[in-house]
C-alpha cells in the first residue's frame, strides 16, 4: 500500500442516481478524513472517522450523504440522489493519529452529475 | 465564512526569483498553519508548517512567516523553480479540533523559465 487510494478516479452519474466513493487509508493509519473541493473553491471538511465511528460530521450535507468506516475494508462516502451542484473532486486522506500534520491524502474521485 | 483567505488566486515567477504567496485568517484560535503543494490530476501534499508560538519556519528553499497581531503568513520559494509550478493551499487548525483542517481556495503559482 503505497499511499492513500481513491477509486474511482472519475465517477459520471445522473441526476437521482447513487455515487459511492471509496477510500483505503495508508497501512497503519486508522483515521481517515474526506473533503470536498467544488470548482475554483478550496477544500472543504465533510467528516471524520476512525474505525467503526464517526468522530466529526460537521462539515457533512445534512440529506444525501453519509459516510462509513468499517472494521473490514475502505471507507465509503455516499451521495443518494446525486444532483449537479453535487459535481467536485473529493479527496480523502488518512492519518496515523489525530493531527492535521500527519494527514496524507489521496489523488480524488471527480464526481460528474450530468 | 471564510476563515482561510488567499487573495492571490493565481502569481507567475521567474525561475530563480522569490516566489511569495500570501494567507490571511480571521480566526485567533488557529494554532497551527499548513501549507499544501497540489499538481493536476494529484491530491495535496504537505509542504510546511508553523506552530503559532514561531514566527518563521524553514526547509531547504521553502520558509514559511507568521505575523499573528496581522493574522498573516507567508510561504516564501527561493530559488524558484520550473516544478514548483502547482496549487499552493494555506491551511489551519485549532488544538481543539486538530481533526477539522481550514483550507484556503487556494493560489495557483508558475514558474516560468
Amino acid at each position: 500500500n503505497a499511499g492513500v487510494m481513491q477509486n474511482p478516479r472519475h465517477l459520471v452519474r445522473r441526476r437521482g442516481q447513487e455515487a459511492r466513493l471509496r477510500c483505503s487509508p495508508m497501512k497503519g493509519h486508522s483515521h481517515v478524513y474526506w473533503y470536498r473541493q467544488l470548482p475554483e473553491e478550496g477544500l472543504k471538511f465533510m467528516v471524520y472517522l476512525q474505525k467503526e465511528n464517526i468522530i466529526d460530521e460537521s462539515g457533512m450535507p445534512k440529506e444525501r450523504f453519509s459516510a462509513e468506516f468499517p472494521k473490514e475494508g475502505p471507507s465509503i462516502l455516499r451521495i443518494q440522489q446525486v444532483v449537479r451542484g453535487d459535481s467536485a473532486a473529493y479527496f480523502c486522506a488518512s492519518s496515523p493519529g489525530q493531527g492535521a500534520h500527519g494527514y496524507t491524502f489521496g489523488s480524488g474521485t471527480r464526481l460528474t452529475v450530468v | 465564512d471564510q476563515q482561510v483567505k488567499q487573495n492571490s488566486p493565481s502569481l507567475s515567477v521567474q525561475e530563480g526569483r522569490i516566489s511569495i504567496l500570501n494567507c490571511d485568517y480571521t480566526n485567533s484560535m488557529f494554532d497551527y498553519f499548513l501549507w499544501y503543494k497540489k499538481y493536476p490530476a494529484e491530491g495535496p501534499t504537505f509542504l510546511i508548517s508553523i506552530s503559532s508560538i514561531k514566527d518563521k519556519n524553514e526547509d531547504g528553499r521553502f520558509t514559511v512567516f507568521l505575523n499573528k497581531s496581522a493574522k498573516h503568513l507567508s510561504l516564501h520559494i527561493v530559488p524558484s523553480q520550473p516544478g514548483d509550478s502547482a496549487v499552493y493551499f494555506c491551511a489551519a487548525n485549532t488544538k481543539t479540533s486538530y481533526d477539522k483542517v481550514i483550507f484556503g481556495p487556494g493560489t495557483s503559482l508558475s514558474v516560468i523559465p
